[in-house]
């Protein structure tokens, strides 16, 4: 079964700098998607960031990248020029052609702080 | 277009008592999936369905849980006889067909109160 997990329960980031969230991942699988999800406290769930694993380019949006290294099953966010409303929970997420449908599986989350 | 619709926002039942949880997909959507989410935890999947069908029940308790998607009208979530343990935030994601790149869309949730 596949696994992801998040090591770290809080981030706080001053406004304006920048912030690594981290997640690994276990699997056997060669065909999969990676993604990071933001959760503000309204509880909407809103996709930041999408990564295929066979395409080795990071992806990028705006102020939000991350850095996939497939072999050592990491897929970190980094957030650039934090803003305030960039503070909510943030999910890294699984998802492979192996297991059903859009299944995702979800790390249990990292919860970030913006500090003015 | 409308997206994922999900009905009520906030529930609360007393111990003993059923919850309905509603969730309407996106528009051309016929893929339904429920996510649980526990008080300070991750999104852990429930059950995935398409029209009339269960496709993937793994993560759903074996008791007092049920759900369905019936040719016309949202997906169920029905829960029987609550504890204080059911209190969660449940997600109801939607998409239009089957495969790790079809993207699935969000509702807002339906937080579930046991008292």
């Amino acid at each position: 079964a596949q696994t992801v997990t998040q090591s770290q329960p809080e981030m706080s980031v001053q406004e304006a700098e920048t912030v690594t969230l981290s997640c690994t991942y276990d699997t056997s699988e060669s065909d999969y998607y990676l993604f990071w999800y933001k959760q503000p406290p309204s509880r909407q769930m809103i996709l930041v960031i999408r990564q295929e694993a066979y395409k080795q380019q990071n992806a990028t949006e705006n102020r939000f990248s991350v850095n996939f290294q497939k072999a050592a099953k990491s897929f970190s966010l980094k957030i650039s020029d934090s803003q305030l409303g960039d503070a909510a929970m943030y999910f890294c997420a699984y998802r492979s052609e192996e297991t059903s449908g859009s299944r995702l599986t979800f790390g249990e989350g990292t919860q970030l702080t913006v500090n003015p | 277009n409308a997206g994922v619709m999900q009905n009520p926002r906030h529930l609360v039942r007393r111990r003993g008592q059923e919850a309905r949880l509603r969730c309407s997909p996106m528009k051309g959507h016929s893929h339904v999936y429920w996510y649980r989410q526990l008080p300070e935890e991750g999104l852990k999947f429930m059950v995935y369905l398409q029209k009339e069908n269960i496709i993937d029940e793994s993560g759903m308790p074996k008791e007092r849980f049920s759900a369905e998607f019936p040719k016309e009208g949202p997906s169920i979530l029905r829960i029987q006889q609550v504890v204080r343990g059911d209190s969660a935030a449940y997600f109801c994601a939607s998409s239009q067909s089957w495969g790790a790149r079809i993207e699935a869309f969000f509702g807002q949730g339906t937080r579930l109160t046991v008292v």
